[in-house]
């Protein structure tokens, strides 16, 4: 199975300041086939399922604000949130879809 | 307003089974892939199974496999998952989620508790 590592495992940031997390993945998830990262990022909220808020590792999701980006390749990624707002509280996940069975990071805590 | 509404949770004795239900609105379901994801509340998330969109086709983890059975009825709009000798280590929160890839549709899920 893949492994997806996340850090770090709780972040507290100041409303306006930049946020970000990191995902490492114990395999490639480049594919040669389409040149695409198969790397998401979910946002969940207390209470809430998970919401996707970015995919193909870069690309966000329809209505996701451009304050929420991702980036990197192969094995290393990131979210960043560049501009923390109070509704961005939340748990942050990764999620590889490279391989069944599909796997998840463990996890980022973001509180203000 | 696309939605995926699961049911059928409950509390459940070690051993014993549960048939817990997906029904999907708001979109044509049996064009897409669909999955069971399970969450201990306030962890991380766990991949249980996936269906392709006629049916034809199922994948699990190995955790599960042998003993859950993922099935799908598009005229009814509704994903299940069948879910026999049930451990301890079964409960959770079962979310299903829509996608062939990635996951871009999810339930509230619905409460599986196993214990006696």
């Amino acid at each position: 199975d893949i492994v997806m590592t996340q850090s770090p495992e709780s972040l507290t940031v100041s409303l306006g300041e930049r946020a970000t997390i990191n995902c490492k993945s114990s395999q490639n998830l480049l594919s040669t086939s389409n040149n695409k990262d198969f790397l998401a990022w979910f946002q969940q909220k207390s209470g809430q399922p998970p919401k996707l808020l970015i995919y193909w590792a870069s690309t966000r999701e329809s209505g996701v604000p451009d304050r929420f980006s991702g980036s990197g390749s192969g094995t290393d990624f990131t979210l960043t949130i560049s501009s923390l707002q109070a509704e961005d509280v939340a748990l942050y996940f990764c999620q590889q879809y490279y391989r069944i069975p599909l796997t998840f990071g463990g996890g980022t805590k973001v509180a203000i | 307003e696309k939605q995926l509404v699961e049911s059928g949770g409950g509390l459940v004795q070690p051993g014993g089974s549960l048939r817990v239900s997906c029904e999907a609105s708001g979109f044509i379901f049996s064009n897409y892939w669909m999955h069971w994801v399970r969450q201990v509340p306030g962890t991380g998330l766990v991949w249980v199974s996936r269906i392709n969109m006629d049916g034809s086709a199922t994948d699990y983890a190995d955790s599960v496999k042998g003993r859950f059975t993922i099935s799908r009825d598009n005229a009814k709009n509704t994903l299940y998952l069948e879910m026999n000798n049930l451990r301890a280590e079964d409960t959770a929160l079962y979310h299903c989620a829509r996608g062939g890839v990635p996951l871009n549709l999810w339930g509230q899920g619905t409460l599986v508790t196993v214990s006696s």
